[in-house]
């Protein structure tokens, strides 16, 4: 099946902070999306981004298929960012299945 | 438009008895995956429903797991004779699965604890 890599696995940021996430995928995709799982375990649906570049806020997202990786922005980051950052893909001749990465654990410090 | 609804929210079970969790899609979305996260192994894949069918159960362990998504009403993933490794986070989402995106909506989650 697909590979999904993250990295880093842990970052620890001072609030205000600006930082990036890596996705690396094995194949091509259908889909790509990010996720943000807060402290108390709700999964939270931030960019679906198979492709290009999207902003929302103080997040933004980038994907660059043809080179099978994907990024993710948070700047000036706040205490509310802490939490688990997945980073989902689907399999191109499977295209409902979501493989998951293991994460980015984001720790906001004040 | 109100997202993926779950419950409960928690669940507490005994081992040996059955545990249900149901959830709703958005509206307008007829098309439903269920996905575990158990601790230390991550977010998997269990089985995909459209009404009245079972698409794809390849994640589902092949003993004691069923789901179903009925022509009315919620989804429903139900474990028989819970064990304690059936401790974990189960998550749905719920598509559109038009030809315009992929994405996948997620909803909150049920925890369940098995004592």
């Amino acid at each position: 099946g697909i590979q999904v890599e993250q990295s880093p696995p842990d970052l620890i940021l001072q609030e205000g902070a600006n930082s990036t996430l890596r996705c690396n995928f094995s194949d091509s995709v259908n889909n790509l999306q990010w996720f943000h799982q807060n402290p108390w375990g709700q999964l939270i649906n931030l960019f679906y981004i198979p492709s290009g570049t999207k902003q929302n806020g103080r997040l933004s997202a980038t994907t660059v298929a043809t080179e099978r990786y994907s990024l993710l922005y948070i700047s000036s980051s706040q205490t509310t960012d802490s939490g688990v950052y997945f980073c989902a893909v689907d399999e191109w001749s499977s295209d409902y299945k979501l493989s998951f990465g293991a994460g980015t654990t984001v720790t906001v410090r004040a | 438009n109100a997202g993926v609804m779950q419950n409960p929210r928690h669940l507490v079970r005994r081992r040996g008895q059955e545990a249900r969790l149901r959830c709703s899609p958005m509206k307008g979305h007829s098309h439903v995956y269920w996905y575990r996260q158990l601790p230390e192994e991550g977010l998997k894949f269990m089985v995909y429903l459209q009404k009245e069918n079972i698409i794809d159960e390849s994640g589902m362990p092949k003993e004691r797991f069923s789901a179903e998504f009925p022509k009315e009403g919620p989804s429903i993933l139900r474990i028989q004779q819970v064990v304690r490794g059936d401790s974990a986070a189960y998550f749905c989402a719920s598509s559109p699965r038009d030809s315009d995106t992929y994405e996948q909506y997620f909803g909150p989650g049920t925890r369940l604890t098995v004592t």
